[in-house]
């Protein structure tokens, strides 16, 4: 299968620095990945569509400036949290599509547990 | 905007029993994929079985099943002959362009 690797796996920063999260497709193109976030006991929620190329669009109440994401290759998107906060500790998941192929499955990375002290 | 309902917070099975698991999702949509996700301690995220939904036929991998009622929108996954090792989060997942997550039900199987 598919294979998506996500880096770092964990990460422990201080409060007002920036952190850099990589997700990239092994084997595969991916036009498309996806940032989720995930709380403990809590579900994945969708933070950010990641588009190769163009802007990501965010979902409603995510603020842009404050998850900056990159997409700039076929193969990497990239989640940089600014100026980070207690409150953005969590578990972070990217996940990619392969290209061209709109409703099926996505590959997850293996997730970031940020801890921001 | 595409809802996803699972509506079990925790279930238990017995080992080597059957258990159902629940999903409904809510989508204007006709052309849609639909997911069960099992995620372990890991927190890896790993797809059990998918449901494309213009196919009317149940999809089946091995001990894994579900139930699909597209009128109903409705999607339960059903483990049988249950194994320790299928003791994790299962989240039922609806996608078109983007994959949208329920809440998740955290399954215990009992030796």
């Amino acid at each position: 299968g598919a294979v998506v690797s996500q880096h770092p796996s964990r990460v422990i920063c201080k409060s007002g620095t920036s952190v850099k999260i990589e997700c990239r497709s092994l084997d595969f193109q991916a036009t498309t990945m996806f940032w989720y976030r995930q709380f403990p006991k809590q579900s994945l929620m969708l933070m950010a569509t990641s588009n190769e190329g163009s802007k990501a669009t965010y979902e409603q109440g995510v603020e842009k400036d404050k998850f900056l994401i990159n997409h700039a290759s076929l193969t990497l998107s990239t989640l940089t949290v600014t100026s980070a906060h207690p409150e953005d500790s969590s578990f972070y998941i990217c996940s990619a599509r392969v290209s061209g192929r709109r409703n099926t499955e996505a590959f997850f990375g293996q997730g970031t547990r940020l801890t921001v002290v | 905007a595409q809802t996803v309902t699972q509506s079990q917070p925790e279930m238990s099975v017995q080992e080597a029993e059957t258990v159902t698991l629940s999903c409904t999702y809510d989508t204007s949509e006709s052309d849609y994929y639909l997911f069960w996700y099992k995620q372990p301690p890991s927190r890896q995220m790993i797809l059990v079985i998918r449901q494309e939904a213009y196919k009317q036929q149940n999809a089946t991998e091995n001990r894994f099943s579900v139930n699909f009622q597209k009128a109903a929108k409705s999607f339960s996954l059903k483990i049988s002959d249950s194994q320790l090792g299928d003791a994790a989060m299962y989240f039922c997942a609806y996608n078109n362009n983007d994959m949208r997550f329920g809440a998740g039900t955290r399954l215990t199987v009992k030796p």
